[in-house]
């Protein structure tokens, strides 16, 4: 699976819009980009994920560059809730490959 | 409520002795994971299950052993052989992919630590 590249960590105001990068300037044809996130001590929460074309849920939305070099992973109104380590992961979506590999991720803080 | 327990949150052992995770789902989903994630790091995977009877060594299998005798369950044992064993571990379910979603859905956690 593609390595991919997380800022440490960020701040945001609270109210406003997190946009966290990620880059994943390995990744290839048949690789999905999932966001993830960790509340202290918590286990993970899955966010979103997408291939080529940009996505949004409920929680948040996902823009992903035209070379899918690069994704950004958009929470539009922070709430302080929203303080965690989020993960971008890269990985081929087979059947019997179903390994996530996580990285450092980034710390998120919102100030209120 | 659909999702995965494990239990207990905190468990304390002494070194030497073997000590068995609990995690359990009612997702009807047919794959599991065991992750393990050390302070300030990312989760790294021990084992996995895709299917009831059958499992696969992670990254980090050395020391720890499981079974998936049922769909719904899925235990981890930590073996004296595993040299750190104080981390919190979590378990993770999934349906295969091919299903249109085949995302992780985490368990709370056991913190284990090992004195």
């Amino acid at each position: 699976d593609a390595k991919t590249t997380q800022p440490t960590s960020m701040d945001c105001a609270e109210g406003r819009a997190a946009n966290l990068p990620c880059n994943h300037s390995t990744i290839s044809g048949n690789e999905y980009v999932y966001w993830y996130r960790q509340i202290h001590s918590q286990g993970p929460q899955y966010i979103i994920h997408g291939l080529k074309n940009n996505e949004t849920n409920e929680m948040a939305s996902l823009i992903i560059t035209e070379d899918r070099k690069s994704s950004t992973l958009i929470l539009p109104h922070a709430t302080l809730r929203d303080t965690a380590v989020y993960y971008c992961i890269v990985r081929k979506y087979n059947f019997g490959n179903e390994k996530l590999t996580f990285g450092t991720g980034t710390r998120l803080t919102i100030i209120p | 409520d659909g999702g995965i327990t494990q239990s207990p949150k905190y468990l304390f052992r002494k070194e030497g002795q073997n000590v068995t995770l609990s995690c359990e789902q009612n997702l009807n989903h047919d794959a599991m994971y065991w992750y393990r994630q050390d302070p300030g790091q990312g989760l790294r995977l021990i084992y996995y299950s895709q299917i009831v009877n059958d499992f696969q060594k992670g990254d980090i299998a050395e020391g720890y052993s499981v079974s998936r005798e049922k769909k719904e369950s899925f235990p981890l044992t930590v073996t004296s052989a595993q040299k750190n064993p104080t981390a919190f571990y979590l378990c993770a379910s999934s349906t295969p992919a091919g299903t249109g979603r085949s995302e992780q859905y985490f368990g709370p956690g056991t913190r284990l630590t090992v004195t």
